[in-house]
């Protein structure tokens, strides 16, 4: 069974700075594919980034962007020139490409805080 | 237009109550899921629907039961609520098998409070 760990349970930084959030899974699959979902006190669950394991270009969202390491099972997610809107809970998520197992497996989150 | 509604958005019941809990999609997706989100903000899966049928089960106790009339609906009944079923519970869709590559679309949840 793929696992998905998330060790920053807490991040703050200051608006405007850079932050990275890590994730790293466990998997012995070659194909599969990798979320990060952000929730908002409002408890939406917003996608923010993707990227599939076959792409070797880091994926790119706007202000976000993704450090893919797919030898090191890593997937950290960088945040640009932050802003107090960025303040949320974020997820990292695993998803397999077979049939039958397409469930997004979820870390357990980092709550990141923007101070002004 | 809300691509994955749910309702209700809070419940509030006794213990030992029955309840449902509705979701409904119009992304045209044939994949739909319901999670399960702890108060440690944990998220698991429970059941995963695929064209109306059951794909995935994960262990979770028999008096949750999901029903899917249509690849558009798929609604979770809970018989015999008990207080560690307090949670927020969420519906999401996606593409069909073997998209991986499409992301969850999540409803709003709904957080049901057992007492």
């Amino acid at each position: 069974a793929q696992t998905v760990t998330q060790s920053q349970p807490e991040m703050s930084v200051q608006e405007a700075e850079t932050v990275t959030l890590s994730c790293t899974y466990d998997t012995s699959e070659s194909d599969y594919y990798l979320f990060w979902y952000k929730q908002p006190p409002s408890r939406q669950m917003i996608l923010v980034i993707r990227q599939e394991a076959y792409k070797q270009q880091n994926a790119t969202e706007n202000r976000f962007s993704v450090n893919f390491q797919k030898a090191a099972k890593s997937f950290s997610l960088k945040i640009s020139d932050s802003q107090l809107g960025d303040a949320a809970m974020y997820f990292c998520a695993y998803r397999s490409s077979n049939f039958g197992n397409e469930k997004l497996t979820f870390g357990t989150g980092t709550r990141l805080t923007i101070i002004p | 237009d809300t691509a994955v509604s749910q309702t209700p958005k809070y419940l509030v019941t006794q213990m030992g109550n029955d309840k449902s809990i509705k979701c409904e999609q119009n992304l045209g997706h044939d994949t739909m899921y319901w999670y399960k989100q702890d108060s440690k903000k944990f998220l698991k899966i429970m059941f995963s629907y695929n064209n109306k049928e059951l794909i995935i089960n994960e262990t979770v106790p028999n008096r949750f039961s999901p029903k899917s009339p249509d690849k558009a609906h798929l609604n979770l009944h809970i018989n015999s609520l008990e207080l560690g079923d307090s949670a927020v519970y969420f519906c999401a869709s996606s593409q069909e098998a073997g998209r991986g590559n499409s992301p969850l679309h999540f409803g709003n949840g709904t957080r049901l409070t057992v007492t």
